[in-house]
Formats: structure tokens, sequence, C-alpha cells
């Protein structure tokens, strides 16, 4: 089995819907991200988590939320969706005791496409 | 601006060469310099990390070079195959915060 899931894999969905995204990992780590990645723009930030109840923004917060249900869980939610965050979407997981060199172990993406 | 930047343009070689991607960036003075590796649809995946006090690593065909001199990192693949056809990221934490910051990627097309 994937060490780090994501659900749904594909979506569709229409301008102003709410849609969750999911990641769940079996690696036991603390630390867990979720990216999105546009053509030329490459990997951006939008949320991260260093433990369960530490939640923080990254580079491109706005328009979404995010949820740390439990050390494997981390949700990302987009309240109500626009067309520009059609993109593809990473969660990634790291270890806090790799030595301090934060190598990340990414989700097989999801791709959201916003009508 | 503080940036990271790899070549946009495709790099296409013959089996067998070696393949030399770049990684400059500006602005920064990471502790490390991480490859990822990215194939279509996927996620990325982690090939080697690099530490600032380090000028070379090497993992098989792989080797990457940083010289924080220059802001450079090189990531060479030697006796390319057709398999190492993909997308190469480059990565840093340029404020040892550990949050990484991602080139857009360089991508390889090894034909035979």
């Amino acid at each position: 089995d994937a060490d780090v899931t994501q659900t749904p894999r594909n979506r569709i969905t229409k301008t102003g819907k709410r849609i969750m995204l999911e990641c769940s990992q079996t690696k036991g780590h603390d630390r867990m991200y979720w990216y999105r990645q546009d053509p030329g723009l490459g990997l951006r930030l939008i949320y991260y988590s260093f433990d369960v109840k530490d939640i923080n923004k990254g580079e491109i917060s706005d328009g979404y939320s995010v949820s740390r249900q439990a050390q494997a869980k981390f949700s990302l939610s987009l309240e109500s969706a626009i067309p520009n965050q059609t993109a593809l979407y990473f969660c990634a997981t790291s270890d806090l005791n790799s030595g301090g060199y934060n190598e990340q172990f990414f989700g097989p993406g999801t791709r959201l496409t916003v009508l | 601006s503080q940036k990271i930047e790899q070549n946009s343009e495709a790099l296409n070689i013959q089996e067998g060469k070696t393949a030399t991607l770049t990684c400059n960036y500006t602005n920064y003075s990471p502790a490390y310099l991480q490859w990822y590796r990215q194939d279509p649809g996927r996620g990325p995946v982690f090939l080697l990390l690099i530490r600032e006090n380090e000028k070379e690593k090497r993992k098989e065909r792989l080797k990457v070079t940083f010289d924080t001199t220059l802001k450079q990192s090189l990531f060479h693949i030697t006796a390319s195959q057709p398999a190492d056809s993909a997308t190469y990221l480059c990565a840093l934490d340029p404020y040892n915060t550990d949050k990484l910051i991602f080139g857009t990627g360089t991508r390889l097309q090894v034909f035979p």
C-alpha cells in the first residue's frame, strides 16, 4: 500500500461548490503539507502542519482552509471553488527526526478542475 | 526577488550520454538543497540531498554538486537511459524553517 494517499484522484466541480481533498499517511510523520502545481509555476505551498495542533499558512492560502484531524490525516478544503483553483494538488509528509533536512514524501496527487 | 531558477526548456539527450541539469537561486543561504524526480501525473520523488558544506554527492548514476558561492547546483545523470526521462525539480529551505521552495523543474527526455 502507498505510504501517502490522496482522495479523490480526479474531481470536476462547478464554481461556487465546496470541495474537500483528503490526505492520509501511514509513515508516522508529524509534518504534513499541501501544495498546488500549475504549469510554469511549479509547486507552491498552500498550508502546512508540523503536528496535530499546528496549522500554518503557506505562500498561497487565500481561498483554502485545512483540517488536521489526526497525525495521519490532513484535509484541504475549497469553501467556494473558482476556476483559477484548477490545478494538480499534492499532499506531502516529512519526518521531524530526519536530521533536519526535511526530505518530503508526496502523494499521487489530485487533479481538480473547476468549471 | 528571491527565487529558484531551472531551465524551463526541455533537455533532449541521447541514451548513454551524461545529462546535466542546472538549479540557480538568488538571495538565499540554504543549509541544503534537494533534487526530486517527477513523472507525468505523479507526485515528486526524493532523489538526493546535498548540504552546504558538501561539494559533491553521488548515488549510483546520479551526481549533485553545490556551489554556495555561485548559488548553483548541478545535477548529473551519467549513462542516461530512456527510463530517466522525467521532470527533475530542485528544492531548498531558504530560511531553515522546514518549508521547501521548489524550482519549476526541467524536463529531461532521453532518446534511444
